[in-house]
């Protein structure tokens, strides 16, 4: 069976930190890979999503990037965190067009 | 554009009352529908979901029926319980096209004992 992970679960950083949250998912192959994020109280934002290694597209002009470097592995990242980049982050695959199926999410909060 | 519309939240109810969540869609062409569901502090889990026309979704006493005529998928329990307490999504993915999925802004469902 597939099994998508993320880590950590929570994180705080202070303000102009740099950010590195990672996903893996494992039982599958070539999967469609994204991130959300969730505002408190908010619906789901697309940040990133992407179709196979190396291959990223953006949603959300901002000051964080996403990489795709193994098949099944997908990291989000920042250079200088804002507080305004404080929220529930969300990894989630899918195979086409079908469910997606999300990790358990990190709790970031940026002080 | 595709796009999804919910209900607005929080949907306060008895423990036992009866619950419809509305979702109505636009889409280009032929969607599949979905809901999913957030409990607290947890990522979004699929609930059910339907691929065409007059097919019904179900699970856990939830259930869904995609009406095209009406471009709905509302989501419907019998009898609520505490349990159900989270965030439900409405949800909708188009095949031939991007690799996006539309989602609603979800709706809070608040059970009392």
């Amino acid at each position: 069976s597939q099994t998508i992970h993320q880590w950590p679960a929570t994180l705080v950083q202070p303000v102009g930190s740099p950010l590195s949250l990672e996903c893996t998912v494992e039982g599958t192959s070539n999967p469609n890979l994204y991130w959300y994020r969730q505002a408190a109280g908010r619906g789901l934002q697309l940040l990133f999503y992407s179709v196979g290694i190396g291959q990223i597209s953006s949603e959300v002009p901002q000051n964080l990037s996403a990489s795709r470097p193994q098949d099944r592995q997908f990291i989000l990242s920042s250079k200088k965190l804002l507080l305004s980049d404080s929220g529930f982050y969300l990894c989630a695959w899918s195979r086409q067009v079908n469910e997606q199926f999300f990790g358990p999410g990190t709790r970031l909060t940026v002080l | 554009g595709n796009s999804v519309t919910q209900m607005e939240g929080p949907v306060t109810l008895s423990e036992e009352a009866f619950l419809t969540i509305n979702c109505t869609y636009t889409a280009t062409g032929y969607p599949s529908l979905f809901w999913y569901v957030q409990y607290p502090g947890e990522g979004l889990q699929l609930l059910l979901k339907a691929t065409k026309a007059d097919d019904k979704g179900s699970n856990k006493g939830f259930e869904a029926t995609y009406r095209k005529e009406t471009t709905s998928f509302h989501l419907e329990k019998g009898s609520v319980q505490v349990s159900d307490s989270a965030v439900y999504f409405c949800a909708l993915s188009l095949s031939g096209g991007s690799y996006i999925p539309t989602f609603g802004r979800g709706t809070s469902l608040i059970v009392h004992p």
